[in-house]
């Protein structure tokens, strides 16, 4: 199956502190990249969908200024959590959709603790 | 509004039993159903998916089971073994709509 890896897997950050995630598409060009959010013991929550060389698209509620994503290449979209705040920490998961319009692999999440 | 609804939240089952997960649908523009399944701390992978043209789809141990007039459907885990113990999320989405629509969730113990 087709490869997606996130970075970092883990990252603690101070209140107010902007943080980075990667998502990359290993083995394989995506043209859409999706950002989702997952508390625990729930489902998954979709926050935005990210293609290549346009601006992304977030699901009502999301905050799009918070919520910064930029999807610069085929194989790399980046969700940045800018001024972070507690209530942030969670666990984000990003999937690339391959072949199948349909087909969406997923990363294997980064966890975010806000202190 | 819930779009998947999926069933039981939690399941417990003997290792070599049948596992099966549930889930319907209201929206009949669903054209793909995929199920994923999850580990603790990890990503969802891709497990198995069906399109409506086919009532049934195989790969190994797992099978998915579409009723379209009911708008359901269904995973079977066949020889259900401990290291099947995770969560389960059945999907749907519709051609031309690059979202899935995820169910709750499954939370699945084979027991030894």
């Amino acid at each position: 199956g087709a490869v997606v890896s996130q970075h970092p897997s883990r990252v603690i950050c101070k209140s107010g502190t902007s943080v980075k995630i990667e998502c990359r598409s290993l083995d394989f060009q995506a043209t859409t990249m999706f950002w989702y959010r997952q508390f625990p013991k729930q489902s998954l929550m979709l926050m935005a969908t990210s293609n290549e060389g346009s601006k992304a698209t977030y699901e009502q509620g999301v905050e799009k200024d918070k919520f910064l994503i930029n999807h610069a290449s085929l194989t790399l979209s980046t969700l940045t959590v800018t001024s972070a705040h507690p209530e942030d920490s969670s666990f984000y998961i990003c999937s690339a959709r391959w072949t199948s319009p349909d087909t969406q692999y997923f990363g294997p999440g980064t966890r975010l603790t806000v202190l | 509004q819930q779009q998947v609804k999926q069933s039981p939240q939690s399941l417990i089952v003997q290792k070599g039993g049948i596992s099966i997960i549930n889930c319907a649908y209201e929206n009949t523009a669903f054209d793909y159903f995929p199920w994923y399944q999850q580990f603790p701390g990890k990503g969802p992978a891709l497990l198995i998916a069906i399109r409506p043209d086919v009532s049934e789809k195989k790969e190994g141990r797992f099978t998915i089971s579409f009723n379209k007039s009911a708008k359901q459907f269904s995973l079977h885990i066949m020889d259900s073994q401990p290291g099947d113990s995770a969560t389960y999320f059945c999907a749907a989405s519709s051609r031309g709509s690059e979202k899935l629509v995820f169910g709750k969730g499954t939370k699945l113990t084979v027991n030894p």
